[in-house]
């Protein structure tokens, strides 16, 4: 079974410019989380979509912004990117049941110079 | 702030022993608990998860659960120099069960000399 599929796995933006990443996830799983991960840290809640609806976002400016397609994949999107935008950045799926665990992406490292 | 800590470590032990990664947490109302063991320049990797107070045994891992404490730990048995990478523990916000957000501690550092 395919795991959650990230694109692009790495990128490379200058200051000001904006960036889409791309996920999808495990088959059957209706729920999307989007994660930052700053190197040397654990990874910071950016949003959660579940059934195309946002369910939770967490502290980031409104530069970050998400949706989720009606066959269940997502983006994220990020305005105007500034140097401490550069992470790994994470989505995670999971069914939607109660308690039912995230799993990660590869990930898509970007860079902003 | 709802916060998750971890001594980031290094923790290093030799091959064959047992590690032991702690982790305390702020909100009482979590409700499920994980570990993820993330090697350099990869991405976190479910390992563990728990929900009820005690132990719960998978292979070389245990993880234990006291609530009343706000205390998460694992245990690494017979610990293989494989094993060596970032052990991340994440709790669920709240009591709502929703697992899709997750508060993550900086993660545990373990190194395992052969």
């Amino acid at each position: 079974d395919a795991g959650v599929t990230q694109s692009p796995t790495h990128l490379i933006k200058t200051r000001g410019q904006q960036v889409t990443l791309r996920c999808s996830p495990i088959s059957g799983h209706k729920s999307v989380s989007w994660y930052q991960q700053v190197l040397g840290q654990g990874p910071q809640f950016i949003f959660q979509y579940y059934e195309k609806e946002e369910r939770g976002r967490g502290n980031f400016p409104d530069r970050f912004s998400a949706r989720q397609f009606p066959n269940y994949s997502s983006e994220l999107n990020v305005n105007a990117l500034l140097l401490g935008d550069s992470a790994l950045y994470l989505c995670a799926s999971r069914s939607g049941t109660r308690d039912s665990p995230l799993h990660f992406g590869n990930g898509t490292r970007l860079t902003v110079t | 702030q709802k916060e998750v800590e971890q001594n980031s470590g290094p923790l290093s032990v030799p091959e064959g022993a047992i590690a032991s990664l702690n982790c305390t947490y702020s909100d009482r109302g979590s409700q499920s608990f994980f570990w993820y063991r993330q090697y350099s320049g990869k991405s976190p990797e479910l390992i563990m998860s728990i929900y009820s107070n005690g132990d719960k045994e998978d292979g070389r891992f245990t993880a234990q659960l006291n609530k009343a404490s706000q205390y998460v730990s694992l245990l690494i048995r017979d610990s293989q120099p494989s094993d060596s990478a970032t052990y991340l523990c994440a709790v669920s916000e709240g009591f709502s069960g929703n697992t899709g957000k997750l508060i993550f501690g900086q993660g545990t550092t373990l190194q395992v000399k052969p």
